[in-house]
């Protein structure tokens, strides 16, 4: 069965800098990989999609890459703020209904 | 739009009882999926709907837990009876037809089982 990883440690940056999680998976590439945020108490909220064939997909300070050679995908967030604290969840998906979450990363930026 | 809405938002029950977590999905929306997230195994999938029909069910843990969706604006999660194991936060999610599969989850039902 597929398999999705993700740094199980807390990322802490410092505001201003760009963070990158990890998002990597196990045997055959999704046809797309979605990307959520998670805060606190709440559920996770879609932030970006990107499909196989892409490589690259940006929105605002969001920046999201696809790599179906190292069966990765990164997320950066630039000039992060720590209001982007939160934990991001990888979400692959196999032409199918279902997505497979991953553990997601928690991320910590201080001032 | 008022989103997914769930409720309860916390509920604390004993060993043996039953529970009815419930679920209104957004308006429009012609799928619902029902997750639950531990620390230990994360989100994950126990059963999903297409159009108020019952489509993969293969995440649900064992017979004790059931769902049914009787109309487009409703759901229902039961476990019964309960189980300390059972603990955990469960999330509804939606889905619009043809949307790629992006879905829009409500704030959580946390369970806990004494």
């Amino acid at each position: 069965s597929q398999k999705i990883e993700q740094n199980s440690e807390a990322l802490n940056i410092q505001e201003g800098k760009t963070a990158t999680l990890t998002c990597n998976y196990t045997n055959y590439s999704p046809a797309y990989l979605q990307w959520y945020r998670q805060d606190p108490g709440r559920g996770p909220v879609f932030l970006l999609l990107i499909r196989e064939n892409e490589k690259e997909k940006r929105k605002e300070r969001l920046k999201v890459t696809f790599d179906t050679t190292l069966k990765q995908s990164l997320f950066h967030i630039t000039a992060s703020q720590p209001a982007d604290s939160a934990t991001y969840l990888c979400a692959p998906s196999y032409n199918t209904d279902k997505l497979i979450f991953g553990t997601g990363t928690r991320l910590q930026v201080f001032p | 739009d008022a989103g997914v809405i769930q409720s309860p938002r916390h509920e604390v029950t004993e060993m043996g009882q039953e529970v009815t977590l419930r679920c209104k999905p957004i308006s429009g929306h012609n799928s619902l999926f029902w997750y639950r997230q531990t620390m230990m195994r994360g989100l994950e999938l126990l059963i999903y709907f297409n159009n108020n029909v019952p489509i993969d069910d293969s995440g649900m843990p064992e017979d004790r837990f059931s769902a049914k969706m009787p109309n487009a604006s409703f759901s229902t999660l039961k476990i019964q009876p309960s189980e300390p194991r059972d603990s955990a936060v469960y999330f509804c999610a939606s889905r619009r037809e043809g949307a790629k599969n992006i879905q829009y989850f409500g704030a959580g039902t946390r369970l806990s089982v004494l």
